[in-house]
């Protein structure tokens, strides 16, 4: 079964560094996610990316954090200089048709800021 | 404020009972979605409901959806330890098709 892949697994990282999470999405689907989860707390959306751009981004993804699609098959999130409160995991989705279809997830990036 | 809501927070059954998790959602959806989230890994998708659809089964699950009560349900049967987890609903807002928002979730202990 496709599968939604993540790299690093884990990552951590000193205050103000800049980290770049990895994900490669599945081949076929046309939408892609980035959700994180700190612990014990509610998975939160933070970017949709459609068609080589953000479709939506929520409150939490200000201007430390982007998106890019540098070819055709990875996906990253940058986090340009890294707080305490940025720890949590962070998850890759991407789906076919939006939100019509469920999400294909991957296993997470877990990101320690020390 | 939130769009999907848990409920219990957490359920611990024996092995073999039914578990039933509920979820109360604000605003008009198309659909809902039901996710699974193993400790500390990715979230897998379990089962779509569509808003024109009262009940969904797919092997030892079943989904119900009352739009008029913003409410949906997912009952395991015949539950396995191996079914601990927590379990989220999610749902896409109407006005967006590139958002889904997910619920607090259920954590679901079932005791062998």
């Amino acid at each position: 079964e496709p599968e939604v892949t993540q790299t690093p697994s884990h990552q951590v990282t000193q205050m103000g560094q800049e980290v770049i999470l990895r994900c490669v999405p599945i081949s076929n689907h046309l939408y892609f996610y980035w959700y994180r989860q700190i612990l014990g707390q509610k998975v939160e959306f933070l970017v949709s990316f459609y068609n080589n751009e953000i479709s939506e981004k929520s409150e939490i993804f200000d201007d430390q954090f982007s998106v890019e699609r540098p070819d055709g098959s990875n996906f990253t999130l940058k986090i340009r200089s890294t707080k305490l409160e940025d720890s949590a995991m962070y998850f890759c989705a991407s789906s076919e048709t939006g939100t019509l279809h469920g999400y294909t997830f991957g296993s997470g990036t877990r990101l320690t800021v020390v | 404020s939130q769009q999907g809501e848990e409920d219990p927070q957490a359920l611990s059954i024996q092995e073999g009972e039914n578990a039933t998790m509920n979820c109360s959602y604000k605003t008009s959806i198309n659909n809902l979605q039901w996710y699974r989230q193993n400790s500390g890994r990715g979230l897998v998708h379990l089962i779509l409901i569509r808003s024109n659809e009262r009940e969904k089964h797919s092997g030892r699950l079943r989904v119900t959806l009352d739009t008029s009560k913003k409410s949906s349900s997912l009952l395991i049967t015949a539950s396995r330890a191996a079914d601990t987890a927590s379990y989220f609903c999610a749902t896409p807002l109407m006005d967006s098709s590139y958002k889904l928002i997910f619920g607090s979730g259920t954590r679901l202990l079932v005791r062998p």
